[in-house]
């Protein structure tokens, strides 16, 4: 079974840092490119950030730049998410979505997990 | 960064009606750079349509897309119960990829 689990979300103080992971299971995870997308409460979707499946090409939605850093371990099907100097406006549920190419820019996002939340509150 | 606007906000139905959903660019996308995502309540996002009008795998021929340019539509031909939702448009052509804000399709 085709699987994205996602972990590591936790209430946090504004200011501090937390590593969101991505697990994959059920497919060629290096076949793909992948992404972090959040909601915040009772809002829509954001793209947070995109990683290519050699990790050439990533990019950052201008809320996060410079703040957050994507990543992803091919030998251990695996995607994270660093996530420094958060703030409050940062609360909200994070899913790992895989995009359907190998790199982003070309397809839309064909598997999603179900997501942790981040509560960033002092 | 593109702006996808959709509407309307709210779209209040009954099982059987059609629906039909609209997502505006403040810029040219190609439409090969379009895609619909459902989303019910608890649930992560569904692909449904990508490339503006390819549905994705297992996805019902009632749930079609059409458009190009600035103007893209999803319609729901005939609405199950199961198809009252959250609906997102996203571009992922043009980085930052975006969302529209969504559709809620509601039981009227």
């Amino acid at each position: 079974e085709v699987q994205l689990v996602e972990s590591g979300g936790d209430l946090i103080q504004p200011g501090r840092s937390l590593r969101l992971s991505c697990a994959a299971s059920g497919f060629t995870f290096d076949y793909h490119a992948m992404h972090w997308v959040r909601q915040a409460p009772g809002k829509g979707l954001e793209w947070v950030s995109g990683i290519s499946w050699n990790s050439r090409a990533i990019g950052y939605a201008d809320s996060v730049k410079g703040r957050f850093t994507i990543s992803r371990d091919n030998a251990k099907n695996s995607l994270f998410l660093e996530m420094t100097s958060l703030r409050v406006e940062d609360t909200a549920l994070y899913y790992c979505a895989r995009d359907k190419g190998t790199t982003f820019g070309y397809d839309p996002f064909d598997i999603w997990g179900q997501g942790t939340m981040v509560s960033v509150s002092s | 960064e593109i702006v996808l606007t959709q509407s309307p906000g709210t779209l209040s139905l009954s099982p059987g009606e059609r629906a039909t959903l609209s997502c505006r660019a403040r810029q040219t996308i190609s439409s090969n750079s379009l895609a619909w995502y459902q989303q019910k309540r608890g649930q992560a996002p569904r692909l449904l349509i990508y490339a503006a009008s390819s549905r994705a795998t297992g996805i019902p021929d009632r749930f079609s897309g059409s458009g190009s340019g600035t103007d893209f539509t999803l319609t729901i031909s005939r609405l199950e119960p199961e198809d009252f939702a959250m609906y997102y448009c996203q571009q992922f052509g043009n980085p930052p990829l975006t969302f529209g804000q969504g559709t809620k399709v509601e039981i009227k």
